[in-house]
């Protein structure tokens, strides 16, 4: 299975503030990777495909970045409604596998 | 619009199997493969398997292999989840969610289902 890695579990910052999540895979993934958004007792809802791809209407302060085991997801200046958890997932091969996970909190 | 629409929750003993259904509307059912996720109280994501809707054909996680059952229903645009011989660590939420086409991401969830397992 390809472990998927996220780094940090936890990020303290302010609104307005840069930020960049990492991830890795443990093996080349080419650019087969997603991350996700998700909200307390919410589903996740789709961010970013194919590395660097927006989904349709993910606000543009949203990027992401990386191709084989090193990605990045970059969030240019926090909103409020951004201090929730992120996930990166790799859909290259089965079993598709998930970060554990990046919490945001407000500093 | 597209909608993923889940079943409602469910408790159940140890030992005991759930069915949870995903039914979908707002597309062309056959068009796109649904896959099934869970998560565990205050955990990460847990990807369990796949069924391609015009096939029927399906693959699991290693570790589901043997205890769930993922099957559709083309006549109401319906997919299932079985999982049995359950056990305390399979509480969790169970998501369907459409893949944008075949083995690719996902781009639409369900609301998700609790189920609980206790005795």
């Amino acid at each position: 299975d390809i472990q998927m890695t996220q780094s940090p579990s936890t990020l303290s910052a302010s609104i307005g503030d840069r930020v960049t999540i990492s991830c890795r895979a443990s093996l080349s993934i080419r650019d087969w990777l997603a991350w996700y958004q998700q909200k307390p007792g919410k589903a996740p809802q789709l961010l970013i495909y194919r590395a660097s791809n927006l989904q349709g209407g993910v606000p543009s302060r949203f990027s992401g970045s990386g191709s084989e085991t090193e990605f990045t997801l970059t969030i240019s200046s926090l909103q409020p409604d951004d201090f929730v958890t992120y996930y990166c997932q790799q859909y290259q091969s089965y079993p598709y596998t998930f970060g554990q996970g990046t919490k945001l909190e407000i500093k | 619009q597209v909608q993923l629409v889940q079943s409602g929750a469910e408790v159940k003993k140890p030992g005991a199997s759930v069915k949870v259904s995903c039914k979908a509307s707002g597309y062309t059912f056959t068009s796109h493969y649904i896959h099934w996720v869970r998560q565990a109280p205050g955990q990460g994501l847990e990807w369990m398997g796949i069924i391609n809707p015009i096939t029927g054909s399906t693959d699991y996680a290693q570790k589901f292999q043997g205890r769930v059952t993922v099957t559709r229903d083309t006549s109401t645009n319906t997919v299932y989840m079985e999982l049995s011989s359950l056990r305390s660590d399979d509480t969790a939420v169970y998501y369907c969610a459409r893949d944008v086409g075949q083995d690719e991401y996902f781009d639409y969830w369900g609301q998700g289902t609790l189920v609980t397992v206790s005795s």
